[in-house]
């Protein structure tokens, strides 16, 4: 069964600094996608970034990387110089192939301060 | 209007009451979905929907019932509700259903009194 773990329930960050939010995955499938998604206080999930298990390189998408390390098994999202709109939940997910749609983590909550 | 909407946006009922949340996707996808999001659990998938054929069922209880008739609208029909069943219902919509992003739309904030 797949499996994400994000064992970061709360974050706080200084403004205009770097942050890491650690993924952990779990799966027997060689094939699969890994996502990361923001949730605002609003409630709808925005989708943000997308890494494939055979990517060569980290995904990038302006200030938001993802810092790949398949052997370790982990998807860290990486938000540079943070804003303070950069405050809301993030989901870490996966899919795998076959017929399976996302499994998410629990989420981590940032708090970017002034 | 571009992207997913919900409505309503928020809605409050009684354990006797019967009601319907509406999902509408503007994208051109082929995949819709119902999650369920409490304050203190992770994000549940609840039904999927392909090609407007019912893919996935997350052993949901039967006071939900989703229907989906064409590719771009989902319901989620709600009745006989309990307490434990207020919570943020987000819908969302992929090109596919398996390694495609998805896009959710704004949640419908649902109180069970």
């Amino acid at each position: 069964a797949q499996k994400i773990t994000q064992t970061q329930p709360g974050m706080f960050v200084q403004e205009k600094e770097a942050v890491t939010l650690d993924c952990t995955y779990d799966t027997s499938d060689p094939s699969y996608g890994l996502f990361w998604y923001k949730q605002p206080s609003s409630g709808e999930m925005i989708f943000l970034i997308y890494q494939g298990s055979y990517d060569q390189q980290n995904a990038t998408e302006g200030r938001y990387s993802l810092n790949f390390q398949k052997a370790r098994k982990s998807a860290n999202l990486v938000i540079s110089a943070s804003q303070l709109g950069d405050s809301a939940m993030y989901f870490c997910a996966m899919s795998q192939s076959g017929n399976t749609p996302l499994v998410f983590g629990k989420g981590t909550r940032l708090s970017v301060i002034a | 209007e571009t992207g997913v909407t919900q409505t309503p946006r928020h809605l409050v009922m009684g354990m006797t009451n019967k009601k319907s949340l509406k999902c509408e996707q503007h994208l051109g996808h082929n995949a819709m979905y119902w999650y369920k999001q409490s304050a203190k659990k992770p994000l549940e998938l609840m039904f999927v929907y392909s090609l407007e054929e019912r893919v996935e069922n997350n052993s949901v209880p039967s006071r939900f019932s989703p229907e989906c008739p064409n590719s771009s609208h989902l319901f989620l029909h709600l009745h006989t509700l309990q307490p434990e069943d207020s919570a943020l219902y987000l819908c969302a919509s992929s090109q596919g259903f398996t390694g495609h992003e998805q896009y959710f739309g704004p949640g419908t904030r649902l109180t069970v009194t």
